[in-house]
């Protein structure tokens, strides 16, 4: 059974770059779709995004431009990055791990593990 | 994007109670629609994909249906450790989205 675990910086100020990442345990980084997501009081469940271990992405248009998610398949871990923070990115960071199925859109595609979340605040 | 609306927002419920939450997606979505379980300081958990698929693992009280813009979780019988937060998620299209949750408290 993967088990994946975030860490990152817990504070930060507006307009700094927040970095986070998802250690993956348990099984191959080239199984899943590896995703970010984030929950706050105001906004609930928010998706960000998602790589394969192809390097394909697909991030929610409303924060591209400002994300990136990137992959190190030699230390079994994926990373997200928001740019320019401010307190709407104030929120609790989820990474998980997607299935997809099917072989062509619409697809079933959906989170079969996710991590326990870290907490991200941003304050001047 | 679809919108995803989940009632009740809480609801309050008896050990042994038979429960049923709603979602509602804001066009159809067939049955890319699934459903996850959030504990207190806990990541979310998959209970049912594609609509009535029960996830490996899942107790067989859990169960799902519709089809379209109307869906529902059944838990037949509640167990103390089912009191949480539930959401529904499509995947119909690219920007998934998810429901706003429903609050299952003890009464």
């Amino acid at each position: 059974q993967v088990q994946l675990q975030e860490s990152g910086p817990g504070l930060m100020k507006p307009s700094e770059t927040l970095s986070l990442t998802c250690a993956v345990a348990g099984d191959s980084i080239n199984t899943f779709y590896w995703n970010w997501i984030r929950q706050s009081p105001g906004k609930g469940l928010e998706w960000i995004g998602y790589i394969y271990y192809s390097g394909s992405t697909n991030y929610n248009p409303s924060l591209k431009g400002r994300v990136s998610i990137s992959l190190d398949t030699s230390r079994n871990q994926f990373s997200l990055k928001v740019n320019s923070v401010t307190a709407a990115d104030t929120a609790v960071y989820y990474c998980a791990a997607g299935v997809l199925t099917g072989y062509y859109s619409p697809y079933h595609y959906y989170m079969a593990v996710w991590g326990k979340g870290t907490t991200v605040t941003v304050s001047s | 994007d679809i919108q995803m609306t989940q009632s009740p927002s809480s609801l309050s419920a008896s050990i042994g109670d038979r429960v049923t939450i709603t979602c509602r997606a804001s066009q159809s979505i067939s049955t890319y629609l699934h459903w996850y379980q959030q504990k207190p300081g806990q990541g979310p958990k998959l209970l049912i994909y594609a609509a009535s698929g029960l996830q490996s693992g899942v107790p067989s009280r859990f169960s799902g249906s519709g089809s379209g813009t109307d869906f529902t979780l059944t838990i037949s019988s509640l167990q103390p450790e089912d009191f949480a937060t539930y959401y529904c998620q499509q995947s119909y299209t690219t920007l998934i989205t998810f429901g706003q949750g429903t609050r299952l408290e003890i009464k």
